[in-house]
């Protein structure tokens, strides 16, 4: 079936310094990734819609110059988080759209010192 | 008011239970999500249903779209089992998904 890769799956950074997720969609091509973010024993909250080819369509009180979001191709869209915070630790998770359903990844556990 | 709201919130039930997980909600959908989420986080797509009934394995799935209603239905459970199972719906064919806060779902052996 589609699977869809997170990388890295665990980081640890310093306040300050900037993180990279990537989302790989590795069988089939996906026009629309999302993000989404987690906070512990919260629902997944979504950050950002990215199309491919286009600019991200950000959620209200998500900042776009922060959560930096680029689909340079139909099979990956990556997330950075810049300058980061502590209280950007979070579990991301990234999502791609098919056909006719949605798949997501593993999630990337970020934390920020 | 949630727009996807789940019950019960929490779950515990002895191995082999019959389990009954529901999701209740308010606006018009195109589709209903059922998702599994480990407690490492990794998220699964169980089900996605938009009229019926699905079946896969000890899982079933279930939707009323007059009733605005879902349940998600695990026969024998499992240790196995024990996650968070989340429903999401999504608004229209182009809409997000909207998604519930979950069900902590706990087997014991």
């Amino acid at each position: 079936g589609a699977v869809v890769s997170q990388h890295p799956s665990r980081v640890i950074c310093k306040s300050g310094t900037s993180v990279k997720i990537e989302c790989r969609s590795l069988d089939f091509q996906a026009t629309t990734m999302f993000w989404y973010r987690q906070f512990p024993k919260q629902s997944l909250m979504l950050m950002a819609t990215s199309n491919e080819g286009s600019k991200a369509t950000y959620e209200q009180g998500v900042e776009k110059d922060k959560f930096l979001i680029n689909h340079a191709s139909l099979t990956l869209s990556t997330l950075t988080v810049t300058s980061a915070h502590p209280e950007d630790s979070s579990f991301y998770i990234c999502s791609a759209r098919a056909v006719d359903t949605q798949y997501f990844g593993p999630g990337t556990r970020l934390t920020v010192l | 008011k949630n727009e996807v709201e789940q019950s019960p919130q929490n779950l515990t039930a002895q191995e082999g239970e019959f389990i009954t997980i529901n999701c209740s909600y308010s606006v018009g959908i195109s589709a209903l999500h059922w998702l599994q989420q480990h407690p490492g986080g990794g998220i699964v797509s169980l089900f996605m249903l938009s009229s019926g009934k699905k079946k896969h394995g000890r899982l079933i799935a279930t939707i009323n779209i007059q009733e605005k209603h879902s349940s998600l239905h695990i026969t024998a459970s499992h240790p196995r089992d024990s996650a968070v199972y989340i429903c999401a719906v999504r608004g229209g064919s182009q809409g997000n998904l909207i998604f519930g806060k979950g069900t902590k779902l706990s087997v014991k052996p």
